[in-house]
């Protein structure tokens, strides 16, 4: 069974632009979560998407949003980035909800803004 | 707000030998999970063991082993025969059974191991 993966890989943009990046869950996983790392404030949870409703969300500002579709493909996207939005962005899927579904993490999506 | 602390920002093993990493959290939950999480220089976090609060017994995967003190909220995680594979950031993480998709983790402790 395929793993979670992440597009693009690696991507550079200017202040002001806006992004959006793709996450695809393993087979069968409804619940998409994102996370940001940076090395000042470690990982950080953004949102968690479920069924198609965004179910949880953290303290980020409304710049940051995301979506998930019925096949349960999720995107997030930044709007007007700005440098310190510059991180390793991690999304990872789980097969249902609750603390005790291990969350299967992708190889992430590392933006740089300049 | 729940907390989960690294005290080790650096730990080094030699090869074949045992670490122990530590990690305190703050919580006023009854209800909730403990993870490690391995990171290695792929960046691809791997799940290494995980650890129910409600359960007394403290969690064994092979080589990987925790001690859970719930009283204490400390969540230690031990090596034994450290292997160079082992090598990586190392996360503690938290989630309230009802923080769905929500993971609270520590700041990390990078692991060297020597050969």
């Amino acid at each position: 069974k395929a793993g979670v993966t992440q597009t693009p890989r690696y991507l550079i943009k200017t202040r002001g632009q806006q992004v959006t990046l793709s996450c695809s869950p393993i087979s069968g996983h409804r619940s998409v979560s994102w996370y940001q790392q940076t090395p000042g404030q470690g990982l950080q949870f953004l949102f968690e998407y479920f069924s198609e409703t965004q179910r949880n969300k953290g303290n980020f500002p409304g710049r940051f949003s995301g979506r998930q579709f019925s096949n349960s493909r999720s995107e997030m996207n930044v709007s007007t980035l700005e440098l310190g939005d510059s991180a390793l962005y991690l999304c990872a899927s789980s097969l249902g909800r609750g603390g005790l579904n291990e969350q299967f993490f992708g190889p992430g999506t590392r933006l740089t803004v300049l | 707000a729940q907390t989960v602390t690294q005290s080790q920002p650096e730990m080094s093993v030699q090869e074949a030998e045992t670490v122990t990493l530590s990690c305190t959290y703050d919580t006023s939950e009854s209800d909730y999970y403990l993870f490690w999480y391995k990171q290695p220089p792929s960046r691809q976090m791997i799940l290494v063991i995980r650890q129910e609060a409600y359960k007394q017994q403290n969690a064994t995967e092979n080589r990987f082993s925790v001690n859970f003190q719930k009283a204490a909220k400390s969540f230690s995680l031990k090596i034994s025969d450290s292997q160079l594979g082992d090598a990586a950031m190392y996360f503690c993480a938290y989630t309230r059974s009802t923080s769905y998709g929500k993971l609270t983790f520590g700041q990390g402790t990078i692991l060297t191991v020597h050969p």
